[in-house]
């Protein structure tokens, strides 16, 4: 296994509604991306965190947020849930920037 | 036109064959590159890494094509337990990974 985990592992929601995702990293990896899994396709980058700051960002709109903590543990936060927004949310750990290691995901479902 | 691109497959081959597959990306300033598998509605977990001179480890061997932009995995002597999908990965950047949407191997018995 990783040493990644994330919480919850599924969760149903409704449009609108707003949701934050938790991811802990393994140890001693100071970096976390997010990814988002729509069933059939490659996981689609969301943003990476690099020691408590945004180290970059996919094409997601605003409403998509992150944080990171300083114990490297993430949130992702998504507001004004849409239909669309149903997928398999990955968070990633890496000790630099380039070999990354899932988590197993959130799988989200909005009604 | 987009980041990676793989051959969906499905590829349907027999326990003990031997199956190939490849993948294009389309920036050429891409500096790492990766094969992850992903069992059904589980995680992506890392295969290889993919190198300049090929690498293998086992009976999977991959291979890199900077010039055609394309990189490959060949799986050797096929068992049930390599049916998964496999994700092409490439690193444009510093911080993200490109994701090719995954080629399906089915091993049957």
């Amino acid at each position: 296994e990783t040493g990644v985990t994330q919480s919850p592992t599924h969760l149903i929601k409704t449009r609108g509604q707003q949701v934050t995702l938790r991811c802990s990293s393994q140890s001693g990896h100071n970096t976390v991306s997010w990814y988002q899994q729509a069933l059939g396709q490659g996981p689609q980058f969301i943003f990476q965190y690099y020691r408590e700051e945004e180290n970059g960002r996919g094409n997601f709109p605003p409403r998509f947020s992150g944080l990171q903590f300083p114990n490297y543990s993430s949130e992702l936060n998504v507001n004004a849930l849409e239909l669309d927004d149903s997928a398999l949310y990955l968070c990633a750990s890496s000790p630099g920037p380039d070999t990354q290691y899932f988590g197993p995901g959130t799988r989200l479902t909005v009604l | 036109r987009k980041e990676v691109e793989q051959d969906p497959g499905p590829f349907n081959v027999p326990e003990g064959a031997t199956v190939a597959f490849n993948c294009t990306y389309s920036n050429s300033a891409s500096q790492s590159f990766f094969w992850y598998r992903q069992d059904c509605r589980k995680e992506p977990k890392l295969l290889m890494s993919v190198y300049s001179s090929g690498n293998e480890d086992g009976r999977f061997t991959a291979q890199l094509n900077r010039a055609s932009q394309y990189i490959s995995l060949l799986i050797r002597d096929s068992k049930l337990s390599d049916s998964a999908t496999y994700l092409c990965v490439v690193n444009p950047n510093d911080y993200k990974l490109s994701f090719g949407a995954g080629t399906t191997v089915t091993v049957r018995a």
